[in-house]
């Protein structure tokens, strides 16, 4: 079956690391992008990072350049994102999601056809 | 950045009804538009891409028309199903999505 299966969720406390994943089955992995998405009530659906395993190409939105980690294990068929310093404005749903398209020097077209379940990630002190 | 703004927020109707939700973006798009639905606790799910162009699996009840700036989805027959929210998403020049329209039951 073609599926994008996410980690559970988490609930950490300001300033701790996380690692979220995503991992794909039915498709051949490294050859499409790979993407992130939050989710907030107040600020809706944003990318956030999209990844392309096969050679590692990545892009971030500025938004969230600085503020995340995207990376993937081709050998697992995972994708991740990954924080250092979580602040409780992290908190959200992320979803990771594969695109039907390409990314060339200076931008990236292409719809999601397929995505993961969602993570829920709650920072609270 | 691109923005796109869907309308309305929320939609009441009933089996049988035809609805349309609009969404607009800040500046032309082309036909780089997507339509997506979400139910509680699932993943989005793409029902039309390019604009009008149905995904595999859409039922042909959902139709996307519009270019350039202005997008429209209609359902021609409103289903039990069909009660959830509904984002549009610009892929013109990365990714911005509309605000959803929830589309419950009138």
């Amino acid at each position: 079956e073609v599926q994008l299966v996410q980690s559970g969720a988490e609930v950490k406390k300001p300033g701790e690391s996380l690692r979220i994943s995503c991992s794909a089955s039915g498709f051949t992995f490294p050859k499409y992008w790979i993407g992130w998405i939050r989710h907030t009530p107040g600020k809706g659906l944003e990318w956030m990072a999209i990844m392309y395993p096969d050679d590692s190409d990545i892009r971030y939105s500025p938004s969230f350049q600085g503020q995340v980690t995207i990376s993937a294990d081709n050998a697992n068929s995972t994708a991740y994102l990954q924080w250092t310093n979580l602040k409780t404005s992290d908190t959200a749903m992320y979803y990771c999601a594969r695109s039907m398209g390409y990314c060339g020097v200076d931008n990236c077209v292409g719809y999601f056809d397929l995505w993961g379940r969602g993570t829920l990630v709650t920072v609270s002190s | 950045d691109i923005q796109m703004t869907q309308s309305p927020s929320t939609l009441s109707a009933s089996v049988g009804d035809r609805v349309t939700i609009t969404c607009r973006a800040s500046q032309t798009i082309s036909d780089w538009l997507a339509w997506y639905q979400q139910k509680p606790g699932k993943a989005p799910k793409v029902l039309i891409y390019k604009a009008s162009k149905l995904e595999s699996g859409t039922p042909p009840r959902f139709s996307g028309s519009g270019s350039g700036t202005e997008f429209m989805l209609t359902i021609s027959s409103l289903q039990p199903d069909d009660f959830a929210t509904y984002y549009c998403q610009q892929y013109s020049s990365f990714w911005t999505f509309g605000q959803g329209t929830t589309v419950d039951i009138k």
